[in-house]
Order: structure tokens, then sequence, then C-alpha cells
């Protein structure tokens, strides 16, 4: 069963930093792209970044480019989100997701950004 | 980016009877192999998004039959055929076609008359 973990949630302030993490389990991690996706409070979804399977290609939605990197460790099958500069408005529930389809999600961790 | 519209926003059913939403891109979704990357998600009250379907007409494994996705190129629709009180919740499209970035519609709340 695929399994997806997501923890490092928390509040911080404007202009802190925060690293997310997301422990994988139930297929081959190596195998797959993986992503992070978030929902603020009440909103929809939005794609924020994700990477291919050996960490050689990373992709971000305009918003967090230069302040979030995303990065994987397939010795550990986990994913993370370095996520500096922090802003209000990137506060939400963000999700790690399995594959270039998100064809599974975690249960999310919820980033809040205030003062 | 690609911009993916949804409509109705909002979709009350009554129990038993069919719905369909629609979900419209800015721009064609077919890719040069020949695939359309469209995607359909369930999100129930406070529950993670679910996929339910992918390239516009794959149901999941342990999506029910009466879920069913359709369309091509730009305009694309995913019908109930009968609607379930368990079927509550935020459905989005989102397209995985050009991409960065993957973007998704709105949502459209679907509930209970």
């Amino acid at each position: 069963e695929v399994q997806l973990v997501e923890s490092g949630g928390g509040l911080v302030q404007p202009g802190g930093s925060l690293r997310l993490s997301c422990a994988a389990s139930g297929f081959t991690f190596t195998t797959y792209r993986m992503s992070w996706v978030r929902q603020a409070p009440g909103k929809g979804l939005e794609w924020v970044a994700n990477i291919n399977e050996d960490g050689s290609e990373k992709y971000y939605v305009d918003s967090v480019k230069g302040r979030f990197t995303i990065s994987r460790d397939n010795a550990k099958n986990s994913l993370y989100l370095q996520m500096n500069s922090l802003r209000a408005e990137d506060t939400a529930v963000y999700y790690c997701s399995k594959g270039g389809w998100l064809d599974h999600w975690g249960q999310g961790t919820l980033v809040t950004v205030s003062s | 980016d690609v911009v993916m519209t949804q409509s109705p926003l909002s979709l009350p059913v009554t129990l038993g009877q069919p719905a369909s939403i629609s979900c419209r891109s800015s721009q064609s979704l077919v890719y040069s192999d020949g695939n359309t990357y469209l995607n359909w998600f369930q999100q129930r009250p406070g529950q993670s998004p679910r996929r339910l379907i992918y390239k516009v007409s794959n149901r999941d494994s342990g999506v029910p039959d009466r879920f069913s996705g359709s369309g091509s190129g730009t305009d694309f629709t995913l019908k109930i055929s009968r609607v379930e009180a368990e079927d509550v919740g935020v459905y989005y499209c989102m397209q995985a076609t050009r991409w960065p970035p993957y973007t998704f519609g709105q949502g459209t709340k679907l509930e209970i008359k």
C-alpha cells in the first residue's frame, strides 16, 4: 500500500524558514517523479514543485521560485521542501504527491506564516 | 500558463440523480505523444485529494464505475451516473500536458439537495 507521510509544518514568522519532509513507502520511490501541492485555507489546489526520479530536474511555480527548494533522498525514500523567505500567502496545507500525475497524496502538513 | 475553468462551481444534486462537471482549458491539452494529460480529483470534506480519473477517461483503481470522464482538446467532462452520499466534496480538474506549472481548475463543490 502506498503511504506518504508529511511532517515539518508549523507556525513561522514572515521571512522565516521551514523544511517539510515526506516519508514514502509501499512503492519503488526511485522510479517516480514526486510533487508538492498546497492548499490555502478554504481555497483550491496549487501545484508548487516537482522533482524527477534522480533529483536532476526540478520545477517550480513562479510564486516560489528562488525561495523554495525541492529535493529528495532516494536512500531514505524521502522528499523534502525547503521553504525560505516565507510570506503570509504561503500559509497552506502542503501535500506530498506521487508521480507526474499525482496518483497518491499524503495527509498534508499545515504551514502558517504569521507574526 | 494554461488556465483551467470549471463549471458549475456549486452543484446541488438529489441522491440517485446524475451530475456533470465541465472543465475547459485555455489551450489544447493534447501532448506531442498523442496523449491528453487531464486528470480529475475528488476531495471529500476534511480529507486529502484523491485522483479519480487520469488521461481524460481512465478510472483509478477502486473508483466506482458510476464515475466517468470524457472530452478532448480543450473541453472535458466528469460525470457521475447516480450520485451517492459519499460523493459529497469538491472536484478538481488538472492538466499535466503543458507544464510547468501543472494547473488546477477552481473546484466544483458537490452537495446533496
